[in-house]
C-alpha cells in the first residue's frame, strides 16, 4: 500500500511568505505527526493530532506556525511571515497505535528554504 | 536541554565488522526505544524498537541494548555491510495518553559509514 505521502518536495521562498505544506498519511492512521529537521539537528517535534481530539501544539516554535487536519486524513502544515530561521526539512509521520507499538511511519519531507 | 542525546555524530566501521551505536536519554519517563535509519532525500525508516521491560532486542543482524539504570541504549549492527551506511536516529517515547500514540523524542543522529 501507499505511504506517507508530502508535496511538494522542495519549496524555496522569500522571507514574509507564506507558505502551505501538505501531508497524506497512511490510510486509516489515526494520528499524524509533524517534525522539522534544522540542519545538524535531530528531529523536533511540532504538531499532533490523535483521531478526533484537539491537537497538541506544545511543539510550535510560534503563532506564525499553524496546521490543520481534515478529515482525520490530509493536514496541511501553515507558516506565515516565513523566516530565515524556519528553512528545515518538515517531515510528517502517521502511525496506528498496536498493543505496545509506536512505530511511526515518515514521508520523505519538504526541504523549505527561506531566502 | 536535550532529552535524548548521540553524542557521537558520525562512526565508520570496517564491512563485516560490529557497529555501535549509542544513545543516553535523561527522562525517566520515557518507556519505548525506537532506532530509525534514514538516506538522504528519503524519511527516516523504522529498524528496530524496545520497551522498557526488556533488556534487549534482537531482529536479524539488528540488536538494541537497553541499560535503563544508566538509561542508555545501544544499537549492534553485526556484520556490518555498505548498505547499512545512513544516518541512525535513536527516539524514545513518553506515552501520557491511553492511546499509546505520542511524538517521539529525537536525537541528533549518527551517520554510520560501512567501508567495503
Amino acid at each position: 500500500g501507499a505511504g506517507v505521502s508530502q508535496s511538494p518536495s522542495n519549496k524555496v521562498t522569500e522571507k514574509g511568505k507564506d507558505v502551505e505544506l501538505r501531508c497524506d498519511p497512511i490510510s486509516g492512521h489515526t494520528a499524524l505527526y509533524w517534525y522539522r529537521q534544522s540542519l545538524g539537528q535531530g528531529l523536533e517535534f511540532l504538531i499532533y493530532f490523535q483521531g478526533n481530539s484537539a491537537p497538541d501544539k506544545s511543539g510550535l516554535p510560534s503563532d506564525r506556525f499553524s496546521a490543520e487536519r481534515t478529515g482525520g486524513s490530509v493536514s496541511t502544515l501553515t507558516i506565515q511571515r516565513t523566516q530565515q530561521e524556519d528553512s528545515a526539512v518538515y517531515l510528517c509521520a502517521s502511525s496506528l497505535y498496536k498493543g505496545s507499538s509506536y512505530e511511526q511511519y515518515f514521508g520523505p519531507g519538504t526541504r523549505l528554504t527561506v531566502t | 536541554d536535550q532529552q535524548v542525546k548521540q553524542n557521537s555524530p558520525s562512526l565508520s566501521v570496517q564491512e563485516g565488522r560490529i557497529s555501535i551505536l549509542n544513545c543516553d536519554y535523561t527522562n525517566s519517563m520515557f518507556d519505548y526505544f525506537l532506532w530509525y535509519k534514514k538516506y538522504p532525500a528519503e524519511g527516516p525508516t523504522f529498524l528496530i524498537s524496545i520497551s522498557s521491560i526488556k533488556d534487549k532486542n534482537e531482529d536479524g543482524r539488528f540488536t538494541v541494548f537497553l541499560n535503563k539504570s544508566a538509561k542508555h541504549l545501544s544499537l549492534h549492527i553485526v556484520p556490518s555491510q555498505p548498505g547499512d551506511s545512513a544516518v541512525y536516529f535513536c527516539a524514545a517515547s513518553d506515552p501520557y495518553l491511553d492511546s499509546g500514540n505520542t511524538p517521539l523524542v529525537f536525537g541528533k543522529g549518527t551517520r554510520l559509514s560501512v567501508i567495503a
